[in-house]
């Protein structure tokens, strides 16, 4: 069945530093990949998206490939804030619509 | 465009107490999704629901857990005689027709004694 992998948290990291969350996949077919975020007490807010293989998705400066060959689709962002400190979670959605999600990565980044 | 409401934001119930979580979808959206956030843990899947008809419940306990999204007003996740097992959050969400991204609401949190 479809399933999804996220690196194990917590994440700590200094402001400005380089953060990667990874996340694979296992899918039929080809299903489109999430990443969502959730700050704490808050539901979830859709951080980006990628619809097909090579996409990029973007926005405020996080970023995730879409990648086939490795079946993985790994956050990025180049210097992160205080600001970003929440739960990260991947997602894939399947064939009936509805969304897969990780088991979610917390990040704490510290001043 | 208001967002995905979602009440009461807490709900604390006793063992045996039913409880009745509310979800209103955004304007124009006729896709509910029900999720749970158990402590420490990621999304499970509950239930999938358009106006009227449930597409898809297979994350649903079979007892105790129903669900409904009629053709007016909000939908509506049921939990009878509730148990410590159940204290969890519960997340819904909602989606437009044809587009696969949702939009969550901030969740009930419910705690039972």
């Amino acid at each position: 069945g479809n399933s999804v992998t996220q690196m194990e948290g917590p994440v700590t990291l200094s402001e400005e530093a380089f953060l990667t969350i990874n996340c694979t996949y296992t899918a039929t077919g080809y299903p489109s990949l999430f990443w969502y975020v959730q700050y704490p007490g808050e539901g979830l807010q859709l951080l980006l998206k990628a619809t097909k293989a090579d996409d990029k998705g973007s926005n405020k400066g996080f970023e995730a490939t879409y990648r086939k060959e490795t079946t993985s689709f790994h956050l990025e962002k180049g210097s992160v804030q205080v600001s970003d400190s929440a739960v990260y979670f991947c997602a894939l959605s399947d064939q009936g619509g509805k969304l897969i999600f990780g088991q979610g990565t917390e990040l704490s980044v510290k001043p | 465009n208001a967002g995905v409401m979602q009440n009461p934001r807490h709900l604390v119930r006793r063992r045996g107490q039913e409880a009745r979580l509310r979800c209103s979808p955004m304007k124009g959206h006729s896709h509910v999704y029900w999720y749970r956030q158990l402590p420490e843990e990621g999304l499970k899947f509950m239930v999938y629901l358009q106006k009227e008809n449930i597409i898809d419940e297979s994350g649903m306990p079979k007892e105790r857990f129903s669900a409904e999204f009629p053709k007016e007003g909000p939908s509506i996740l049921r939990i009878q005689q509730v148990v410590r097992g159940d204290s969890a959050a519960y997340f819904c969400a909602s989606s437009p027709d044809t587009v696969r991204e949702l939009f969550f609401g901030e969740g009930s949190r419910l705690t039972v004694l």
